[in-house]
């Protein structure tokens, strides 16, 4: 059966702390593995990653994916109150004549000030 | 940039209704989907369209479940008789490539709230 595993489950940090989520999958037919942010609603996208060992950056977020031992980082540094969410990490499968993703069931990271 | 959107954004029906979820997927993408996530728990995997056809679907999505792309626009989720465990955000996603580097677009979800 295809799993997705986060960790921690939920972290409690203050603000200007640096902070590093996990993901590690078992699953079949690997297509990529994204990385969503969800506030309130919908999950809204930060990362995708499809090769080992190249990090993808967007301002304070950072990430890299293993595909060897299967498992990516996510790395938050200098925290602010407003990256106070749940963090899903989720990897694209491919089956049939679509894919799907499967989800982990969330890092929920709250920021103090 | 372009969006999904979903209509209704909180729905509240009585235990054995039938309810239909409205979606609007990206107008030229072409792979569509519904995940549902229940309060508290992951967003889990329903069922994938593509070709006027399901592609794919969980052991969640049973008979009482049904998708549908009725005008070339509209992508829309049906469960026939809704139970209480039916309660949960239904989120409506598309996809434009079957290609590893496209990325999902979802909507903002629909609450659905079974009494």
């Amino acid at each position: 059966e295809d799993k997705v595993v986060q960790s921690p489950l939920s972290l409690v940090v203050h603000e200007g702390d640096t902070v590093t989520l996990n993901c590690s999958y078992e699953v079949t037919n690997f297509r990529s593995l994204l990385w969503y942010k969800q506030e309130k609603k919908a999950p809204t996208f930060l990362f995708m990653l499809t090769s080992s060992g190249i990090e993808k950056k967007s301002g304070r977020l950072s990430s890299i994916l293993d595909k060897k031992e299967l498992f990516s980082i996510l790395n938050i540094t200098a925290t602010q109150t407003g990256d106070s969410a749940v963090y899903l990490c989720a990897v694209d499968c491919y089956g049939g004549a679509t894919n799907k993703l499967i989800f982990g069931t969330g890092t929920l990271l709250a920021v103090q000030p | 940039e372009p969006e999904v959107t979903q209509t209704p954004s909180h729905q509240v029906t009585q235990m054995g209704q039938e309810v239909i979820l409205r979606c609007v997927p990206i107008s030229n993408h072409l792979y569509f989907y519904w995940y549902r996530q229940i309060l508290g728990q992951k967003v889990e995997f329903l069922v994938s369209f593509y070709n006027n056809e399901i592609s794919e679907k969980s052991e969640i999505f049973d008979d009482q479940f049904s998708v549908e792309r009725p005008d070339g626009s509209n992508f829309t989720l049906k469960i026939r008789s809704t139970k209480l465990e039916d309660s949960a955000m239904y989120f409506c996603a598309s996809k434009g490539s079957y290609l590893a580097n496209y990325g999902y677009t979802f909507g903002s979800g629909t609450r659905l709230t079974v009494v």
